[in-house]
């Protein structure tokens, strides 16, 4: 089972919306990511989590929100969001930790985020 | 500075026609994976090349690691519209002998095949 699965697929919201968007995998995996996507672009690493903890932070603004509440969830919460901040947000986990230097991410499918 | 080349950008073809992509970087990766994606889609795992002149087979796709292991190559033979989407190369350097760190991708390429 390779399988990261991320909710909602489809979000709309507005600018004053609070809203969170969720993955959860059970590889096992210790490693967690979120990326953002723009249209015919390569992912943009936003955040990763190595066991539960925040270990890279990509000058991400603060009102993305990351949140590791166990080995198998991540959230993204999104507070105060701009028009330009729409995108496809995928979330990716691999084994992570250690000295494995060959561990691929596998993706979900990814949440599409329109801000309106 | 962009760690990884890919090319080319764009690449429209006819169906049965071969190609090959390109992934260069002057920096050497642990591991370099080949991502396929389609759109509103996740992107999905075709490959991890680990051991430099590494040569990979997935069915008409051909992925080659170089002997550095500072550039990959993709090569598709007899293309299909099936294999119309965008194509990502990443790779994974060594940080302090820990991979958890950051997976770097190439700036893709959109492939389109025609019936």
């Amino acid at each position: 089972d390779t399988e990261v699965t991320q909710t909602p697929k489809h979000l709309v919201m507005g600018m004053t919306n609070k809203k969170s968007l969720k993955c959860e995998q059970h590889m096992g995996h210790r490693a967690m990511y979120w990326y953002k996507q723009k249209a015919k672009k390569p992912p943009e690493l936003m955040f990763v989590y190595s066991y539960e903890k925040l270990s890279i932070n990509e000058s991400v603004p603060s009102r993305f929100s990351p949140e590791c509440p166990n080995s198998s969830l991540l959230n993204l919460h999104l507070h105060a969001l701009q028009p330009e901040d729409s995108a496809l947000y995928l979330c990716a986990s691999s084994q992570g930790g250690g000295r494995r230097v060959y561990t691929e991410a596998f993706f979900g499918q990814g949440t599409r985020l329109t801000v309106v | 500075t962009q760690l990884l080349e890919q090319s080319p950008q764009f690449l429209s073809i006819q169906e049965g026609e071969n190609l090959t992509v390109y992934c260069n970087s002057s920096s050497v990766f642990s591991s370099l994976q080949w991502y396929r994606q389609e759109p509103g889609e996740g992107p999905v795992l075709l490959v991890t090349v680990v051991t430099g002149g590494e040569v990979k087979k997935l069915k008409r796709l051909t992925f080659q690691f170089g002997d550095a292991r500072k550039d990959s190559s993709l090569h598709i033979t007899a293309a299909q519209p099936g294999d119309t989407g965008l194509y990502l190369c990443a790779g994974r350097k060594l940080a302090g002998g820990t991979s958890y760190g950051k997976l770097t991708f190439g700036q893709g390429t959109i492939l389109t095949v025609h019936p």
